[in-house]
């Protein structure tokens, strides 16, 4: 079993939509989570970064980490064409340094 | 600020051959870590370092090597380049231990 599963999608959405992507992961010492956005053929860009569950929302964006049920949430509102793009998490303990990713959900926002 | 730079942006070896991939960063991090992404399989760390003159190995070392011996560079060395090795590389960085992780533009590496 992968340590974080990510479905790959593709996700089409037309433009203005609400967004979910989500990932589950199964170490339950993961303490920080990540979401990344990655333009094809672009290196991935840090969108979100929280420490432990909860909420945190940064414009558009929102993350929702539930640690008892080892789920995270990446909720985009009024979506853009610019947000076309694979949207990748991650994860990490506390103590250690290797970051865990899930392989990547790509989406589409058709204007 | 220029970030994380990587250096070349695309390269094509044949078996055999090694070279190295250069990565550099202006922003003083002291943690910097090189990944290969691979289709279906996303990013896997490859060597890691959390200081000038300390490596680690990550998730997928073999057929790598790394020094560090400054703050702005962590150069990844290819010692004999095998078509397994066809990836994109992407070197990141990060201040500290509990800080969060930028990324380089990549190096797209072809092995033939």
């Amino acid at each position: 079993q992968k340590e974080v599963e990510q479905d790959p999608g593709p996700l089409s959405v037309p433009e203005g939509a609400i967004v979910s992507l989500n990932c589950t992961y199964s170490n339950s010492a993961f303490q920080y989570f990540m979401w990344y956005r990655q333009y094809s053929r672009k290196g991935p860009e840090l969108l979100m970064y929280t420490y432990s569950s909860g909420n945190k929302e940064d414009g558009r964006f929102t993350a929702q980490v539930d640690k008892s049920s080892k789920y995270i949430s990446l909720f985009i509102r009024d979506s853009q064409p610019s947000d076309s793009a694979t949207y990748l998490c991650a994860m990490r303990t506390n103590t250690g340094n290797q970051f865990y990713f899930g392989t990547g959900t790509s989406l589409t926002v058709i204007p | 600020n220029a970030g994380v730079t990587q250096t070349p942006k695309f390269q094509v070896l044949k078996t055999g051959q090694s070279m190295t991939l250069q990565c550099a960063q202006d922003m003083n991090h002291e943690y910097m870590s090189w990944y290969r992404q691979d289709p279906g399989m996303g990013l896997r760390l490859i060597h890691y370092s959390v200081g000038a003159g300390i490596t680690d190995q990550g998730e997928v070392p073999n057929g790598y090597n790394v020094s560090r011996s400054t703050t702005e560079d962590f150069p990844l060395r290819l010692l004999s380049a095998a078509p397994s090795q066809t990836s994109v590389y992407f070197c990141a960085s990060r201040r500290g231990h509990n800080y969060e992780q930028y990324f380089g533009p990549g190096t797209r590496l072809t092995v033939t």
